[in-house]
C-alpha cells in the first residue's frame, strides 16, 4: 500500500505571496492532520480534517487554513507569507483520527514541504 | 498545550551499545507512539503502544507504555550506524481533541563507527 504522499517537496516563495501544498492519504485513511515543523518549535499541531470537515485547530492565525476533499486528499494554504512562515510542512493521516478501535488514530507521516520564504 | 518531556536531547555512543530514551507527559495518554525521522523526511513510526505496561518490540528496537500512562521509554540494542536520526516520542492525551498528537522534542543519536 502506498504511502502518505506530498507534493510539492520543495518550495521557495517570496515575503507576501500565498502558497497552497497537497497531501495524498494512505488509501482508505480518512483523516489528515497537518503540522509545522521548526528548529525552534518542533512539531506544531495546525490542523485536522475528516470526511471533509475541520475538526481540530491548533494556535495559527488566520492566514494558515486548509480544506479535505471526498476522496480524503488535503490541501493547505499559507496566504501573505511572512520570513517565520519557513518551515517543513508535514502531514499525517490515519484510519480515523478518533480514539475507537485500537489503532486506528495512529498517524502515518508523509515525506514533507519544505518551504523557504525569502 | 501540553508538554511532552524527551530526554536525553542528544546521545553520542559507539556502535554496538545500547541506547535508552524515554519520554513523560504531565497528564496521562492513551495512546504512545515513537518515531524516527532522518535529515529531510518524515517521521517514519517505530512502534505504537496503546494499553498500559504494555511492553512491545520492533527487531532492536523496545518501547514500554508506562503503568502510570504519563510515560514511555524506548531501546535500541547493539546500535549500528544506519540508528542516527531524530527519535520522537508523541501522544494522545486522555482530554485530547481529536486529531492532535503532542510530541517531544525529539533525542538527537549519533553513533561512531
Amino acid at each position: 500500500k502506498a504511502g502518505v504522499t506530498q507534493t510539492p517537496r520543495y518550495l521557495i516563495k517570496t515575503r507576501g505571496q500565498q502558497v497552497t501544498l497537497s497531501c495524498s492519504p494512505i488509501s482508505g485513511h480518512r483523516s489528515v492532520s497537518w503540522y509545522q515543523q521548526t528548529p525552534g518549535q518542533g512539531l506544531q499541531f495546525l490542523f485536522e480534517y475528516f470526511s471533509e470537515t475541520q475538526r481540530n485547530k491548533g494556535n495559527f492565525p488566520g492566514r494558515f487554513s486548509g480544506r479535505q476533499f471526498s476522496n480524503s486528499r488535503s490541501e493547505m494554504n499559507v496566504s501573505t507569507l511572512e520570513l517565520g512562515d519557513s518551515a517543513l510542512y508535514l502531514c499525517a493521516s490515519s484510519l480515523k483520527g478518533a480514539q475507537g478501535a485500537l489503532g486506528t488514530d495512529t498517524q502515518y507521516f508523509g515525506p514533507g514541504t519544505r518551504l523557504t520564504v525569502l | 498545550g501540553q508538554q511532552l518531556n524527551q530526554s536525553p536531547q542528544s546521545m553520542f555512543i559507539q556502535e554496538g551499545e545500547d541506547v535508552s530514551m524515554n519520554c513523560t507527559s504531565s497528564s496521562i495518554f492513551n495512546t504512545w507512539l515513537w518515531y524516527k525521522q532522518d535529515p529531510g523526511e518524515g517521521p517514519v513510526l517505530l512502534i505504537a503502544l496503546y494499553k498500559a505496561g504494555e511492553l512491545t518490540s520492533n527487531g532492536r528496537l523496545t518501547a514500554q507504555f508506562g503503568i502510570t500512562r504519563k510515560d514511555s521509554f524506548l531501546n535500541i540494542s547493539a546500535s549500528i550506524p544506519s540508528d542516527v536520526g531524530i527519535y520522537f516520542c508523541a501522544g494522545y492525551d486522555r482530554g485530547s481533541t481529536l486529531g492532535r498528537l503532542y510530541f517531544g522534542r525529539g533525542t538527537q543519536l549519533t553513533v561512531w563507527p
